[in-house]
Order: structure tokens, then C-alpha cells, then sequence
């Protein structure tokens, strides 16, 4: 079984400031995805990496997917209190579109 | 933007009874899953269909199976429920290689 570690499983900063999550495996997916959860609703897609060494942005979040497609990083630049929640990464297995999903990092910005 | 519902939101049930959970979904996407989610585990597969009558074991299979008779409904049902089964159940639809649509999920207690 394919397993995605993220770290650090907790998070609590100051409003302005940076951070990155990380998320490892020691397997090889076909593409990468990023979900944001808030308490009570269900994950939310925020952005799909498919090429190694991929970096995608999205306004203050930038997303990188490892050269060898076995790990990935999220840095929020400036944190606000509206990016509070759990940030879960998920990897693709192989023509599947099963994914994998990371054991979490539960972000809290304080203002 | 209701793509996927959820049925019920919330369900108290006996130990033994059988239970059967409703995902609809509006936007005629192939695949469709259920996962559970649980403190200290994450998200973790259940089963998924990849079309109509089409479906296949995830990583936690056991006491649990599925029906896909149409396109957009995939019902989850519960044989003979266990306090193991008390979760969070979550629906997701997708299309080839496209991120998920979570529903808002249905918080399962079994008593």
C-alpha cells in the first residue's frame, strides 16, 4: 500500500506569516492534488500537479511536485485566518484515478 | 454548486442494523467513491465505481458494499453495522484523470 506522510501534522501561526507543508512518499505517482478542508464539508480541490518539478501558483499558495514525482510542497505566503483548516495532499496511482490521500496538516492562523 | 449530494447529513443507528448511505450526482462523471474518514487515519477508500455496475474494493472493504445502478447514484450500505463503523462518510466524483468533487459527507454514529 501506498502511503503520503505529511508534515507537520500541526500548524498554529500569526496572521503574515509564511509557511510550507510537506508531503513525501516513497512511491512514484502520476500527478499530485492539493485539497483545503474546512470543518464540516468536504475537501476542496485547490490545484493538480502532474510534471516532476512542477510549481504551480495560486495567488499566495505555491505548489511544487518533487522531480521524481514522490513528494510535494505547499507555501502560503502571508497567511490570513480565512487559509485555517485541514490542507490534505493526494496522489494519483499509476492509468487508476484512485487516489491516496495524506494523513493531513491541520493549519490554524491566529489574527 | 450542489454537483454531488449527500443522504442523510447525519444518522444514528443501532449495532446489527443494516444502513444505506446516497451519493447523486448531477454532472454525469464516471467515477464515483466513498471514503471514511477518521481521526489519526485520514481519508481512506472504501470502494469506487468506474460506471454504471462497474465497482471495486478500496482499502477498507470489509462489512461494506456499493451499488451503481445509474450514472449518478452510488449507494454505500452498511450489512450489519459495528461501532467500527462509526465515521465520517464521504462521497467523490470524477472524471479520467481529473481532481475530485467531495459531497459535504454524512457523519455515521453507531450506537
Amino acid at each position: 500500500t501506498q502511503l503520503l506522510e505529511q508534515s507537520p501534522q500541526f500548524l498554529s501561526i500569526q496572521e503574515g506569516e509564511n509557511l510550507t507543508v510537506y508531503c513525501n512518499s516513497s512511491s512514484v505517482f502520476s500527478s499530485l492534488q492539493w485539497y483545503r478542508q474546512e470543518p464540516g464539508e468536504g475537501p476542496v480541490l485547490l490545484v493538480t500537479v502532474v510534471t516532476g518539478g512542477e510549481v504551480k501558483k495560486l495567488k499566495r499558495l505555491t505548489f511544487q511536485f518533487g522531480d521524481a514525482r514522490k513528494d510535494s510542497s505547499l507555501h502560503i505566503t502571508a497567511a490570513q485566518p480565512g487559509d485555517t483548516g485541514l490542507y490534505l495532499c493526494a496522489g494519483a496511482e499509476g492509468a487508476t484515478n484512485k487516489l491516496i490521500f495524506g494523513t493531513g496538516t491541520l493549519l490554524a492562523v491566529q489574527p | 454548486d450542489a454537483g454531488i449530494t449527500q443522504s442523510p447529513r447525519h444518522k444514528v443507528t443501532e449495532t446489527g442494523t443494516p444502513v444505506t448511505l446516497r451519493c447523486h450526482q448531477t454532472e454525469n462523471h464516471r467515477y464515483m467513491y466513498w471514503y471514511r474518514q477518521d481521526p489519526g487515519h485520514g481519508l481512506r477508500l472504501i470502494h469506487y465505481s468506474y460506471g454504471v455496475k462497474d465497482t471495486d474494493k478500496g482499502e477498507v472493504s470489509d462489512g461494506y458494499s456499493v451499488s451503481r445502478s445509474k450514472t449518478e447514484d452510488f449507494l454505500l450500505t452498511l450489512e450489519s453495522a459495528t461501532s467500527s463503523q462509526t465515521s465520517v462518510y464521504f462521497c467523490a466524483i470524477s472524471e479520467t484523470r481529473v481532481g475530485y468533487t467531495f459531497g459535504s459527507g454524512t457523519r455515521l454514529t453507531v450506537v
